[in-house]
């Protein structure tokens, strides 16, 4: 089944604690991204990858990197947490530009608490 | 200010009515319009995706219409059933962004009620 998987679904941890959210998809698709989705806002992208070893900031990228060594991972690592980070985040992925009619997939998302 | 902007915010409707969703955006240029469906605590799944030469799009029972001209998108829901509760997102790829970068609305949150 074509999906993209995130890796946990759920995550309580504390401030400082570095922690890696993994995605994964099996599509082979070249464009992959991270969003975070906050009450009452539109979901704002994090960080974007085009392509392996190719990765380009988002709207909101402070306190977050990723890596793409591999074409179908993209983990977004959170090496300091803190409380504002606390958050619902989705990694989605897609077979080209956004700028086609293609489509994009979403995980099921990973709800992340730092206390 | 968000460049793409829902309303309402939520409604609830009855099993079986019908109900239409707005969706104003100020993204220009811009190559597509999507309408996607969220589920509590999961992913948002496509509904239709529109170019600026679309003036209306079907999925089922949804139906999405574009404005290209007044920069408007509605996205009619017709003889809702339970399974339609879920928020409904608006989201519009930047043309001059090499990536098409997504602009996401804020949703609008559907409560359909027996």
């Amino acid at each position: 089944e074509a999906q993209v998987t995130q890796n946990p679904r759920y995550l309580i941890t504390v401030t400082g604690k570095k922690l890696t959210v993994t995605c994964s998809q099996n599509m082979n698709h070249e464009y992959m991204s991270w969003y975070r989705q906050d009450p009452g806002l539109g979901l704002r992208q994090i960080y974007y990858s085009m392509n392996v070893e190719v990765t380009d900031k988002g709207d909101v990228p402070e306190g977050y990197k990723v890596s793409r060594k591999e074409k179908r991972n993209f983990p977004l690592i959170l090496e300091s947490p803190s409380p504002n980070q606390t958050s619902l985040y989705f990694c989605a992925s897609s077979p080209r530009t956004l700028r086609m009619n293609t489509e994009a997939f979403f995980g099921q998302g990973t709800r992340l608490t730092v206390v | 200010k968000n460049q793409v902007e829902q309303s309402p915010q939520s409604l609830i409707i009855l099993e079986g009515k019908n109900c239409t969703l707005q969706c104003n955006y100020t993204v220009s240029p811009f190559s597509n319009l999507r309408w996607y469906k969220q589920d509590t605590g999961r992913g948002p799944v496509s509904l239709t995706i529109m170019t600026f030469s679309e003036n209306t799009k079907s999925n089922g029972r949804y139906t999405a219409t574009l404005d290209a001209d007044t920069k408007q998108s509605s996205l009619h829901i017709t003889a809702s059933q339970l399974s339609d509760s879920a928020s409904y997102i608006c989201v519009v790829s930047h043309l001059t962004d090499s990536w098409g970068k997504l602009q996401f609305g804020a949703g609008t949150q559907v409560v359909v009620t027996p």
